[in-house]
């Protein structure tokens, strides 16, 4: 079975400043990796996906991340943070024959200072 | 188009009490998922359909909960009777459907869920 690790539950950074939020996957055959986005009594609303294309993939809101096989990571990094960033944000990895079913990590909280 | 509809957003009970939550799919969406979320925690898989047939369960506390998808579109999420440690976030979410071809992803969309306090 997949496994997800988010590695920080909380992460603050000032605004302007780069947000880095970490995520590393176990995978016995080629993963899909994906970053979801949730605001405070919402669903989670999808920032980028990575489907064995380009390494490096960009997202919705100036996010991207860098899919790493040798380090299994794919890290979200925005260059610089903005106040509307706030949220919880959740790695998650799909697996099986149709890649149906997925698996979350428990997400990283991030605060952006003013 | 219209996204995954979840009803209702906010629902208190009290324990022993049923409640039954509603999730309509993103039109032609085979796949549908119920999660619960507790706080500060990922979504973790209840359930899932491919059309009206559940192929994954073994996360459904069967004791308590059940779930139906019929004709393969809206689905309903019940628990009877509800218990203090039940009070999550129930999420619905739907995808296209891989069809069986191999390593196809899908992606989900998610509705807003369905906030549920047991008291």
């Amino acid at each position: 079975a997949q496994s997800v690790t988010q590695l920080g539950s909380h992460v603050s950074v000032s605004e302007g400043a780069l947000v880095l939020l970490r995520c590393n996957y176990s995978s016995s055959v080629p993963p899909y990796l994906f970053w979801y986005v949730q605001y405070p009594n919402q669903g989670l609303q999808l920032l980028l996906k990575y489907t064995s294309a380009a390494t490096l993939v960009k997202g919705i809101n100036g996010f991207e991340a860098e899919f790493k096989k040798s380090e299994t990571s794919f890290h979200l990094t925005k260059p610089s943070a903005h106040m509307s960033d706030a949220a919880e944000y959740f790695c998650a990895v799909s697996e099986g024959r149709t890649g149906n079913q997925f698996y979350f990590g428990t997400g990283t909280s991030l605060t952006v200072i003013p | 188009e219209a996204g995954v509809v979840q009803s209702p957003r906010y629902k208190i009970i009290e324990k022993k009490q049923p409640v039954a939550f509603w999730c309509n799919p993103i039109s032609g969406h085979n796949t549908l998922y119920w999660y619960l979320q507790n706080l500060g925690q990922g979504p973790e898989l209840l359930i899932r359909y491919e059309n009206e047939e559940a192929v994954d369960d073994s996360q459904l506390p069967k004791d308590r909960f059940s779930a139906e998808r019929l004709k393969g579109v809206d689905s309903t999420l019940k628990i009877q009777p509800a218990e203090l440690g039940d009070s999550a976030v129930y999420l619905c979410a739907s995808s296209p459907g891989g069809g069986g071809v191999a390593g196809v992803y899908n992606e989900q969309f998610f509705g807003p869920g369905t906030r549920l306090t047991v008291l």
